[in-house]
């Protein structure tokens, strides 16, 4: 079975800094990747997801993410966060080896707070 | 309509009583995924359906946990006997059925049960 990792529990930056959260997975099949967030007291949202094609995936907001195959990872970055990104940061993983409807496997998510 | 619908938003029980949590997934989605995060950690893969039939149950504790999709209404996810550790934000999510495997999961905002 799959996992997800986020070595970063909780991570504290000034306003203008630059974001990288860390996202690492065990699967040697084909996989889907994404990033969600979750605003205080707010569902999930989808920042960014990467199926196939260039590894760069571009989302919303700014951020950004590098599928480095040979790394298993998947980091999320910004170049310049803002305090509106205070949020609980989670990545995930679809295994596709059977077929589109296979759950996600998430980690255990990065508390990002933004100081003004 | 447009966005996952859950139901009740918060519900509490004491310990031994029954729970009974509703999901409405986006018209038109066929695959509906039921998630537990406990104390907003990592999201933990309850069960699955494709329409009204279960898809993948491989996380549900079958004793106590039951649930169902059935044509016309809302799935349901019912916790017999709650107990303590049941206490949790339960997602769900719907996904388009396509034969691409290039399927997003939309999250609902969550049922939050307290068992007392």
């Amino acid at each position: 079975a799959q996992s997800v990792s986020q070595h970063n529990h909780h991570v504290i930056l000034s306003e203008a800094a630059s974001l990288e959260l860390g996202c690492n997975y065990s699967y040697g099949g084909t996989v889907n990747l994404f990033w969600y967030v979750q605003y205080p007291g707010q569902h999930l949202q989808l920042l960014l997801k990467y199926f196939s094609g260039d590894p760069l995936v571009k989302g919303i907001k700014g951020f950004e993410a590098e599928f480095i195959k040979s790394k298993f990872s998947f980091n999320l970055r910004k170049p310049s966060v803002q305090w509106s990104d205070t949020a609980e940061y989670f990545c995930a993983v679809r295994a596709i080896s059977s077929g589109s409807a296979r759950q996600l496997t998430f980690g255990s998510g990065t508390q990002l707070t933004v100081l003004p | 309509g447009e966005e996952v619908a859950q139901t009740p938003k918060h519900l509490v029980r004491g310990e031994g009583q029954k729970a009974k949590l509703y999901c409405a997934p986006i018209k038109g989605h066929s695959y509906v995924f039921w998630y537990q995060q406990v104390l907003k950690n990592e999201f933990k893969f309850l069960i699955s359906f494709q329409n009204e039939n279960v898809f993948d149950e491989t996380g549900m504790p079958k004793e106590r946990f039951s649930a169902k999709c059935l044509p016309n209404s809302p799935c349901s996810l019912e916790i017999q006997a709650t107990k303590l550790e049941d206490s949790a934000v339960y997602f769900c999510a719907s996904s388009q059925s396509t034969s691409g495997g290039h399927n997003e999961q939309f999250f609902g905002p969550g049922t939050r049960l307290t068992v007392l």
